[in-house]
């Protein structure tokens, strides 16, 4: 069964920093990745998707990246702002359906 | 408007109770999931649908049943609620279509609490 694991659990940063939420899986053979961000209260917002041949994808302050081999993901948020504020999570999909979850990154970025 | 909606945002009920989540969507996707999250445990799926024909079950059906009425709606049912049924529920939809890379869009969750 695949196994995906976020760390670290939660992060504090100042506004302005640059920051890597990082993301590990057991099993290599995925289909894709997705990065989601979760406000309270609210549900999942799709934040990237990357296949499984490709290494990373881009969108606007964000850089998503694949490693399958070493069973490894990575985001990377440029320039944090407090609107960053909210819980990352990761998820691997192996069998052409479901998604199997990390349990999140708690992201606080301080004015 | 949304592309994923479900009803209601948040219910309270009493053990035994039977109870309907329902979700809609408007991107007309074929591919349908119902998953469940729990503090601690991340999300789970419950049932998932390829098309209005095709439904299956998840890694935690047990306690839980589902309709497919139409290409655009897919509901959870509980039978007979109980209280470690309590947690947010999430719809999502995706589809394969050339580009789409079944991309999972999730809808804004529904808050069930048993008492």
């Amino acid at each position: 069964k695949q196994e995906v694991t976020q760390i670290p659990a939660a992060l504090s940063v100042p506004e302005g920093e640059n920051l890597v939420l990082n993301c590990s899986f057991t099993d290599s053979a995925i289909y894709n990745l997705q990065w989601f961000r979760q406000d309270p209260g609210k549900g999942l917002t799709s934040l990237l998707l990357i296949q499984s041949s490709q290494r990373e994808q881009t969108s606007g302050r964000l850089n998503a990246s694949l490693d399958k081999s070493s069973g490894r993901s990575t985001l990377y948020i440029a320039a944090s702002q407090p609107g960053d504020s909210a819980t990352y999570l990761c998820a691997v999909e192996n069998s052409g359906y479901a998604l199997n979850f990390g349990k999140g990154t708690s992201l606080l970025v301080t004015p | 408007d949304a592309d994923v909606t479900q009803t209601p945002r948040n219910r309270i009920t009493k053990t035994g109770k039977r109870i309907m989540l329902e979700c809609s969507q408007t991107k007309g996707h074929d591919r349908m999931y119902w998953y469940r999250q729990d503090p601690g445990l991340g999300l789970r799926l419950i049932y998932y649908s390829f098309d209005v024909k095709d439904i299956n079950k998840g890694e935690i059906s047990d306690g839980y049943s589902v309709s497919r009425q139409a290409q655009a709606k897919f509901s959870l049912s509980l039978e007979s609620a109980i209280p470690n049924q309590t947690a947010l529920y999430f719809c999502a939809t995706s589809d394969l279509r050339a580009g789409s890379y079944n991309e999972q869009f999730f809808g804004p969750g529904t808050r069930l609490t048993v008492l």
